[in-house]
């Protein structure tokens, strides 16, 4: 019940293209979805992050979309780059505590 | 602002030995929660501290053991340590009671265990 599931494992775009990753959870009191950016040797950063009383939420080229119902959430990357290029982490946590990550999307964007 | 930073970068440990890892919050924040990340995996939740007390924790044995400072500084600790443990070892920090409950992350302690 504190798993989350995360697709697809890897992605790869052209520049400019959409990127999509989704992911899924089990429980239902988690109310922190945060999406983190993660480049290799480094720590995870965060991108975007949504509360499950918004079903979407926008940050530049970044977009959450949250099915509170279905119990999934997406994150949308608009007009890709290169530089995105690295490692997406869905998480989901219950009042900032016990943090439950997905298993990672590596993504590459062809220039 | 300062940023979460840990030391050591790297280390290098044999089977059955002892490790101490360091991490300084962010300025502000009174919240560690410290992470494993396996090669290829997403972090996985070791534990929380705050304000000096342990605050929840993952699916880790006792071997795992931390301690966190007035100053919000955190030390994990490792003890018998096993080939498994190699791994990524990140630190993050929140401000518990905020409105958000945003985690910033340190660059992380890379273990190797031989």
């Amino acid at each position: 019940q504190q798993q989350v599931k995360q697709s697809p494992q890897s992605l790869i775009v052209q520049k400019g293209g959409i990127s999509i990753i989704n992911c899924a959870y089990e429980n239902t009191a988690f109310d922190y979805f945060p999406w983190y950016q993660q480049f290799p040797g480094k720590g995870p950063a965060l991108l975007i992050a949504i509360r499950p009383d918004v079903s979407e939420k926008k940050e530049g080229r970044f977009t959450i979309s949250f099915n509170k119902s279905a119990k999934q959430f997406s994150l949308h990357i608009m007009d890709s780059q290169p530089g995105d290029s690295a490692t997406y982490f869905c998480a989901a946590s219950f009042r900032g505590q016990n943090f439950v990550f997905g298993p990672g999307t590596r993504l590459s964007v062809l220039p | 602002e300062t940023g979460v930073t840990q030391s050591p970068t790297h280390l290098i440990k044999t089977r059955g030995q002892q490790v101490t890892l360091r991490c300084s919050s962010q300025s502000g924040h009174n919240t560690v929660s410290w992470y494993q990340q396996a090669l290829g995996q997403g972090p996985q939740f070791i534990f929380q501290y705050y304000r000096e007390e342990e605050n929840g924790r993952g699916n880790f044995p006792p071997r795992f053991s931390g301690l966190q400072f007035p100053n919000y500084s955190s030390e994990l600790n490792v003890n018998a340590l096993e080939l498994d443990d190699s791994a990524l070892y990140l630190c993050a920090s929140s401000l518990a009671g905020g409105y958000t409950d945003t985690q910033y992350f340190g660059p992380g302690t890379r273990l190797t265990v031989l």
